[in-house]
């Protein structure tokens, strides 16, 4: 399976946008890239995905390279609620979903 | 919003116990989850299931795990000799679909302590 590289942790003042990097440098054509966050003490929550394109919703937004190797997860304005693990994960042809350790964004007030 | 639901919220059960996590995924969706977290490491894929039959399962899913659906609501894992080792969190996921670009809806977790 493709892997993919996040830094351990970022920090972010309050209100300010954040930019949360990941590397997949082996991806393949098929695999769609998927953001998904984990709040303390709660289960994961999913934040967006994308392929080829940049996407937004209204959580984020996903910027992807144009050779697809690396992607950016945009938090537009950071609130305090935001603070979280953040998992970069390539999803292949199958439904189950590989976590790694994600990066864990600390948010200053 | 509709949520994907899990009881008990923590279960403590002395070694050797069997134990039943229940789920209530989202009424409409067809693939279920079961993942589990040791505390302070990543999240672990266990099984998927769909139609009534596991779709994939991880090594950590051995002969002690198993899950059913016994009715159209519930989706439940059931450990029939808990170990120390198996204390963690449990979080139940559904999705609508199983394929890579569905996302999945996780539930808020059981922790389940072995004594």
């Amino acid at each position: 399976d493709a892997k993919t590289t996040q830094p351990n942790s970022m920090e972010s003042n309050e209100e300010e946008p954040v930019h949360l990097p990941c590397n997949h440098s082996t991806i393949s054509g098929t695999d769609y890239i998927h953001w998904y966050r984990q709040l303390p003490s709660q289960g994961p929550e999913y934040v967006i995905h994308g392929l080829t394109s940049n996407v937004n919703n209204r959580m984020a937004s996903l910027a992807i390279a144009e050779d697809r190797k690396s992607s950016t997860l945009i938090l537009h304005r950071a609130t305090l609620r935001d603070a979280a693990v953040y998992y970069c994960i390539l999803r292949v042809r199958d439904d189950k979903i590989i976590f790694g350790k994600g990066t864990r964004l600390h948010i200053l007030p | 919003e509709p949520e994907v639901t899990q009881t008990p919220s923590h279960q403590v059960t002395q070694m050797g116990q069997e134990v039943i996590l229940r789920c209530v995924p989202i009424s409409n969706h067809l693939y279920f989850y079961w993942y589990r977290q040791i505390l302070g490491q990543k999240v672990e894929f266990l099984v998927s299931f769909y139609n009534n039959e596991i779709s994939e399962k991880s090594e950590i899913f051995d002969d002690q795990f198993s899950v059913e659906r016994p009715d159209g609501s519930n989706f439940t894992l059931k450990i029939r000799s808990t170990k120390l080792e198996d204390s963690a969190m449990y979080f139940c996921a559904s999705s609508v679909v199983g394929d890579s670009y569905n996302e999945q809806f996780f539930g808020p977790g059981t922790r389940l302590t072995v004594l």
